[in-house]
């Protein structure tokens, strides 16, 4: 089974900053990776895909990189609005998993 | 608009079976895999089963393989999950979400809290 690692698992960051979290699968998923955010009482939404790809309606200050083993997901200017846990997960095969998720709070 | 709406979620003891649908609409359901994603409280986002379009393909995680079952009906765009020896690990809010083709989930439902516990 593949194992997705990210860290950190908590960060603060101030609005306007650029904040980056990393992915790591235990092999090679080439680019088969999704970005998920998730707020308190609610269900998950999708943000990126394919490791790099935007969701249609999802800001432009979030993006994603990498391939193979090592993924990164970018939010540059940071918003009150991006207060939440973000999660990666792979869909390279089954099963599918999650990483463990990074919350991010608002200075 | 894609909606997914479970029900069936509530208590029971542990050893019990309970069972989860899913209404969908909104979008071309008997081409669409779906799946249950789970969440116990407090914790990160695990994956349960998905099945495909036609029904042809169905996985599960280990941790309910034998246990639980899932399937769908493509008449009344359904989604089911049957639980059985249902455990106190299984507590979680399961929700139900579609696949975009065979790649990632693309659309969540609410969630349906499922608790085990005597």
């Amino acid at each position: 089974d593949i194992q997705m690692t990210q860290s950190p698992s908590t960060l603060s960051a101030s609005v306007g900053d650029r904040v980056t979290i990393t992915c790591r699968a235990s092999q090679n998923i080439n680019r088969w990776l999704a970005w998920y955010q998730q707020k308190p009482g609610k269900a998950p939404k999708i943000l990126i895909y394919k490791a790099s790809n935007l969701e249609s309606g999802v800001p432009s200050r979030f993006s994603g990189s990498g391939s193979g083993t090592e993924f990164t997901l970018t939010i540059t200017n940071l918003q009150p609005d991006d207060s939440a846990t973000f999660y990666c997960q792979h869909y390279n095969n089954y099963p599918l998993t999650f990483g463990g998720g990074t919350k991010v709070e608002i200075k | 608009e894609v909606r997914l709406l479970e029900s069936g979620g509530g208590l029971v003891q542990p050893g019990g079976s309970l069972r989860l649908s899913c209404a969908a609409s909104g979008f071309t359901f008997d081409t669409t895999a779906m799946g249950w994603v789970r969440q116990a409280p407090g914790k990160g986002l695990d994956w349960v089963s998905v099945i495909t379009g036609a029904g042809g393909g169905i996985y599960y995680a280990d941790s309910v393989k034998g246990r639980f079952t899932i399937s769908r009906d493509n008449s009344n765009n359904m989604v089911y999950l049957e639980m059985d020896s249902l455990r106190a690990e299984d507590t979680a809010v399961y929700y139900c979400v579609k696949r975009a083709d065979t790649t990632y989930f693309d659309f969540w439902g609410q969630g349906t809290l499922v608790t085990v516990s005597s």
